[in-house]
């Protein structure tokens, strides 16, 4: 079973709706991360969390929300989604012992 | 600001022939450098981490080298199997949440 799963994997929505995308991991991580691809950008980082207390803005957070739910679960909301936020998702966890992060499968988001 | 640029944007290689990605960066101290693996729809697969300069790390065909201005990924003898898109990111020792800012990857196609 993966250790990093993402929820839903494709999504197509129209403008001004609302859409969450939700992560899980079972690698007992503390940290938590959402970043989204573009092509010719790279990996973006949107909003990361140390902790379920514990919530901080990366470099790309405006219209999104985040919420960490417990340990194991955090999920990114776009409160009404725009064009320009069609991109993949990626979800990603590391440990305090260690600097590397473990990345999902993605979501592929579509904003019509 | 931290920067990553990585050469070439796309490499075609055929089965054995040996070559090497470059990944130049700047970054306010280093913490670390990545190197990932990502597939077409898939998420990045973590690779190695490089923290110091003469540092080597190995792993199959690849071999990643760092200095204090660039990295090296090395593939040698590649096989088709071999074909993805390699990322490489730095998390600087200052700064939020052990951000990792990404190249924007070579696309490798190894062909028979």
């Amino acid at each position: 079973d993966a250790d990093v799963t993402q929820t839903p994997r494709n999504r197509i929505t129209k403008t001004g709706k609302r859409i969450m995308l939700e992560c899980s991991q079972t690698k007992g991580h503390d940290r938590m991360y959402w970043y989204r691809q573009d092509p010719g950008l790279g990996l973006r980082l949107i909003y990361y969390s140390f902790d379920v207390k514990d919530i901080n803005k990366g470099e790309i957070s405006d219209g999104y929300s985040v919420s960490r739910q417990a340990q194991a679960k955090f999920s990114l909301s776009l409160e009404s989604a725009i064009p320009n936020q069609t991109a993949l998702y990626f979800c990603a966890t590391g440990s305090g012992q260690s600097y590397e992060q473990y990345f999902g499968p993605g979501t592929r988001l579509t904003v019509t | 600001e931290d920067q990553v640029t990585q050469s070439p944007e796309a490499l075609r290689l055929q089965e054995g022939e040996s070559s090497s990605l470059n990944c130049s960066y700047t970054v306010s101290g280093l913490r670390g450098l990545f190197w990932y693996r990502q597939d077409p729809g898939k998420g990045p697969e973590f690779l190695f981490t490089l923290y110091s300069a003469g540092e080597e790390k190995e792993k199959e065909r690849l071999k990643a080298t760092l200095t204090k201005k660039e990295s090296f990924l090395h593939i040698t003898a590649p096989k088709p199997e071999d074909s993805a898109t390699y990322l490489c990111a730095v998390q600087a020792v200052t700064g939020g949440g052990n951000k990792l800012t990404f190249g924007t990857g070579t696309q490798l196609k190894v062909e028979l």
